[in-house]
């Protein structure tokens, strides 16, 4: 069975901090890593990775894929009150035929 | 363009009462999902389907039926409502099964 799990669950920071959310994964064959973000509502995506040590940057948000140690991390630099939110990483196999979740990481960041 | 339409947004149920979720997508995507979310929780994936026809369960199936006769519509069927059946419920479509992932705003159910 495949296995998502985050670290931390939840982090508290204040503006301007910089943040490291951790996502470690169990797959029986790989096909892609993906981040969101969940404000209160529906999930919205971040980043889809599918290669080894090739980052991902939108803005102060970016992300990397390790495939040996089978791990991503979720780097957010100059943290703004709006970055908070719940993180959420999940999985594709390679069948690609649904994603596996982790239990997400709660961001707060206060003023 | 509506993307994924979920209905109701909200919903109380008394226990052993039945309920229909529905979803339904414009995008023309093969593959639908049903997840749920219970608080301070990720997203479990209940049922989904890969085209028209075709449903397999997910992590958390039990207490749920889903049927899938056309691409656009992905109902979710609870048959005798359970206080554990008090979530968020996500459906969701995607262009294939990472990439282009889309969800719906959610259906917050409780059951008393």
């Amino acid at each position: 069975e495949d296995k998502v799990v985050q670290s931390p669950l939840s982090l508290v920071v204040h503006e301007g901090d910089t943040v490291t959310l951790n996502c470690s994964y169990e797959v029986t064959n790989f096909r892609s890593l993906l981040w969101y973000k969940q404000e209160k509502k529906a999930p919205t995506f971040l980043f889809m990775l599918t290669s080894s040590g090739i980052e991902k940057k939108s803005g102060r948000l970016s992300s990397i894929l390790d495939k040996k140690e089978l791990f991503s991390i979720l780097n957010i630099t100059a943290t703004q009150t709006g970055d908070s939110a719940v993180y959420l990483c999940a999985v594709a196999e390679t069948s690609g035929s649904r994603l596996t979740f982790g239990e997400g990481t709660q961001l707060t960041v206060n003023p | 363009n509506a993307g994924v339409t979920q209905t109701p947004k909200f919903r109380i149920l008394k226990i052993g009462q039945s309920m229909t979720l529905q979803c339904t997508q414009d995008m023309n995507h093969n593959y639908m999902y049903w997840y749920r979310q219970d608080p301070g929780m990720g997203l479990k994936l209940i049922y989904y389907s890969v085209g028209a026809g075709i449903t397999d369960k997910g992590e958390v199936p039990n207490g749920y039926n889903v049927s899938r006769s056309t691409t656009e519509d992905f109902p979710l069927r609870l048959e005798l409502a359970a206080p554990s059946q008090t979530s968020v419920y996500f459906c969701a479509s995607s262009l294939q099964g990472d990439y282009g992932y889309t969800f719906g705003s959610g259906t917050r159910l409780t059951v008393v």
